[in-house]
């Protein structure tokens, strides 16, 4: 199986900040990997797909990079309403495998 | 408007069965990919299962044996049959559209807002 390895596990940013979360594959997945923003109680919602292709309707402070092992998510300018917990997730094999999140909380 | 809405969680005791439904709208569930996703209580995110537009299947090895997914094409819903309940199958389960970008490149696309299981005895 893939294993999705995020970090930070948490971060504390201010409205305004730049923020990179990384997630990173126990093997090469190309560029098959995706995330996701999740509230408390909410359903998850893309962002991201094949690592920087962005969703339709998602602003475009939202970017992601990388390929094969090392992924990146930028928040270019920190909203108040992107505190949440974010998700990245591997397509490449089944298990399909999400990393164990990053809690994006505020300063 | 695509919609998915899940039913059929509740409070089920240890070694028990039960059957989760996903209602779709706005596509037809028999031309896509779908999966179901769940979430035990302060936890990630774990896939569980996919059905292909085709008709195969395939599970995270946690539920292997125990879970089946299935489609109704004429009601345009999605089923997870749970069978030998676990503690630990405790989450929201949420049934999601797989979207295609390209062999292999896959993503959710779209999500139920989700349905409860308890395992308890």
């Amino acid at each position: 199986d893939v294993q999705m390895t995020q970090s930070p596990s948490s971060l504390s940013a201010s409205v305004g900040d730049r923020v990179t979360i990384t997630c990173r594959a126990s093997q090469s997945i190309r560029g098959y990997l995706n995330w996701y923003k999740q509230k408390p109680g909410m359903a998850p919602k893309l962002l991201i797909y094949a690592a920087s292709s962005l969703q339709n309707g998602v602003p475009s402070r939202f970017s992601g990079s990388g390929s094969g092992t090392d992924f990146a998510l930028t928040i270019s300018s920190l909203q108040p309403e992107d505190f949440a917990t974010y998700y990245c997730q591997q397509s490449y094999s089944t298990p399909w495998t999400f990393g164990q999140g990053t809690k994006v909380e505020i300063k | 408007e695509v919609q998915l809405v899940e039913s059929g969680g509740g409070l089920i005791q240890p070694g028990e069965s039960l059957r989760l439904s996903c209602a779709a709208s706005g596509f037809t569930v028999t031309d896509n990919y779908m999966s179901w996703v769940r979430q035990a209580p302060g936890r990630g995110l774990e896939w569980v299962s996919v059905i292909y537009s085709g008709g195969s299947t395939y599970y995270a090895d946690s539920v292997k044996g125990r879970f089946t997914v299935s489609r109704d094409n004429s009601k345009n819903m999605l089923w997870l049959q749970m069978n030998s309940l676990r503690a630990e199958d405790t989450a929201v389960y949420y049934c999601a559209r797989v979207a295609i970008a390209s062999a292999g490149l896959y993503y959710f696309d779209y999500w139920g807002q989700g349905t409860l299981v308890t395992v308890s005895s």
